[in-house]
């Protein structure tokens, strides 16, 4: 079945850096596209970022462009998605989830991608 | 950017009720809404695909519908375990926006 596993949050400070990883199994990785979705506490979803299936692509929110950026391994033996996120700010303070894409082998962002499944989340606290 | 916006933000609701939640995105986006359901402390769970698909294993009690700039998520018949936070989401064109969601409560 299909797993997402996210690890790497933790405590940082306002200014510091942090890399996120998301280890995915039970499906053929390396043919769907990937998304990090955030969390702040008590607040709605907010899209972060998306990567094609090959990693030619990639798109980001606003509030994080130029700061974060996503990337991953289609490696056979490593299947894993990343999040790259540096100058981090107070409200960067979020649970942070990767979801997989429903597009198959498409590079250039398609409508009607959606997020069919997700992880169960990584907390990302940034404090002095 | 395309702005998602729901309606109510809240409601409080009977076991056996019928509940409609609106979402209105500011620019057209064809067919291209998402509806999630999101209980405390776990992952948003995907209920609804390209505004009217239901989710494989979902209850059919649970439907939407509209295109363009109007959407709307309908429960038949509300269940004890039904009551969450729902959200729509635009999958048109990065970045892909949600709406603020909407809380639904036991009355």
């Amino acid at each position: 079945q299909v797993q997402l596993v996210e690890s790497g949050g933790g405590v940082v400070q306002p200014g510091g850096s942090l890399r996120l990883s998301c280890a995915a199994s039970g499906f053929t990785f390396n043919i769907y596209g990937m998304h990090w979705v955030r969390q702040a506490p008590g607040k709605g979803l907010e899209w972060v970022a998306a990567i094609s299936y090959d990693g030619s692509n990639k798109y980001y929110a606003d509030s994080v462009k130029g700061r974060f950026t996503i990337s991953r391994d289609n490696s056979k033996n490593t299947n894993t998605l990343y999040l790259q996120m540096n100058s981090l700010r107070a409200e960067d303070t979020a649970v942070y989830y990767c979801a997989k894409g429903v597009r198959v082998v498409v590079t250039a962002y398609s409508a009607g991608d959606n997020f069919d499944y997700w992880g169960q989340g990584t907390l990302l606290t940034v404090s002095s | 950017d395309i702005q998602m916006t729901q309606s109510p933000s809240s409601l409080s609701a009977s076991v056996g009720d019928r509940v409609t939640i609106t979402c209105r995105a500011s620019q057209i986006i064809s067919s291209y809404l998402n509806w999630f359901q999101q209980k405390p402390g776990k992952a948003p769970n995907l209920l609804i695909y390209t505004a009217s698909n239901l989710q494989s294993g979902v209850p059919s009690r649970f439907s939407g519908s509209g295109s363009g700039t109007d959407f709307t998520l309908t429960i038949s018949s509300l269940q004890p375990e039904d009551f969450a936070t729902y959200y729509c989401q635009q999958s048109y064109s990065p970045p892909l926006t949600f709406g603020g969601g909407t809380k639904v409560e036991i009355k």
